[in-house]
């Protein structure tokens, strides 16, 4: 998992309720990313961040929303518009100039 | 009740034996591969990587091949023992993908079982 925390690790949502997924790194890497994985399915890119204060769509945006205020922090709120939020949900950064991702321990939303 | 494409393709090997896993990338202009390994619950770790100019790299028990005549990327693991037992994926990575970030496309990934 290196320097990339993700909490919580199992998060709950009710009905029509907005949850934040909180992701972390101490790497100093400039790009972060959010996927998302379904069982027997590759990682999605759901939103990435090239720099602080940017960010950008992925595949599956819709239902999503991420800010970016500050380079150690890539918060991913699921919003009540994502009617299928039950996923594996992980985080990832990579340097500058360099093109391996390292992830993040993942947190597993489950729907009430 | 499980949907179509639920089950991974699984590879059963035994302990101390060697194991091959596979990939076929989709895209010719990927210039770099990443394998990572993915236990469950747990995030992907990274294993190795390969660039393009590239047939073969060997890391401590672990060789990635590269194909590039049949995008063909092949995970070879020494040796194997239960804690090498894990979901293992291949990731490619195109120089330029639209945006200006270097973004990988993943592949749904192999379930290796060791046999004690």
């Amino acid at each position: 998992d290196g320097g990339i925390t993700q909490s919580p690790k199992y998060l709950f949502r009710k009905e029509g309720q907005n949850v934040t997924l909180s992701c972390e790194q101490n790497l100093n890497h400039d790009a972060m990313y959010w996927y998302r994985q379904d069982p027997g399915q590759g990682l999605r890119l759901i939103y990435y961040s090239q720099i602080v204060n940017d960010f950008q769509k992925g595949d599956i945006a819709e239902g999503y929303s991420v800010s970016r205020e500050k380079k150690e922090s890539f918060p991913l709120t699921v919003t009540s518009a994502q009617k299928n939020p039950t996923a594996f949900y992980l985080c990832a950064s990579k340097g500058q100039g360099l093109e391996t991702q390292y992830f993040g321990p993942g947190t597993r939303l489950l729907v009430l | 009740g499980e949907s179509v494409g639920l089950h991974l393709p699984t590879l059963s090997v035994q302990e101390g034996d060697n194991s091959i896993i596979n990939c076929a990338y989709s895209n010719s202009a990927s210039d770099y591969f990443i394998w990572y390994k993915q236990e469950s619950g747990k995030g992907p770790q990274f294993i190795i990587d390969i660039r393009s100019n590239m047939d073969k790299r060997q890391g401590q028990r672990v060789t990635v091949l590269l194909n590039k005549t049949v995008k063909h990327l092949s995970l070879q693991i020494a040796a194997t023992q239960p804690g090498d037992s894990a979901v293992y994926f291949c990731a490619e990575n195109m120089a330029y993908s639209g945006a200006g970030s270097y973004q990988l496309t993943f592949g749904k990934g192999t379930k290796l079982s060791v046999i004690p």
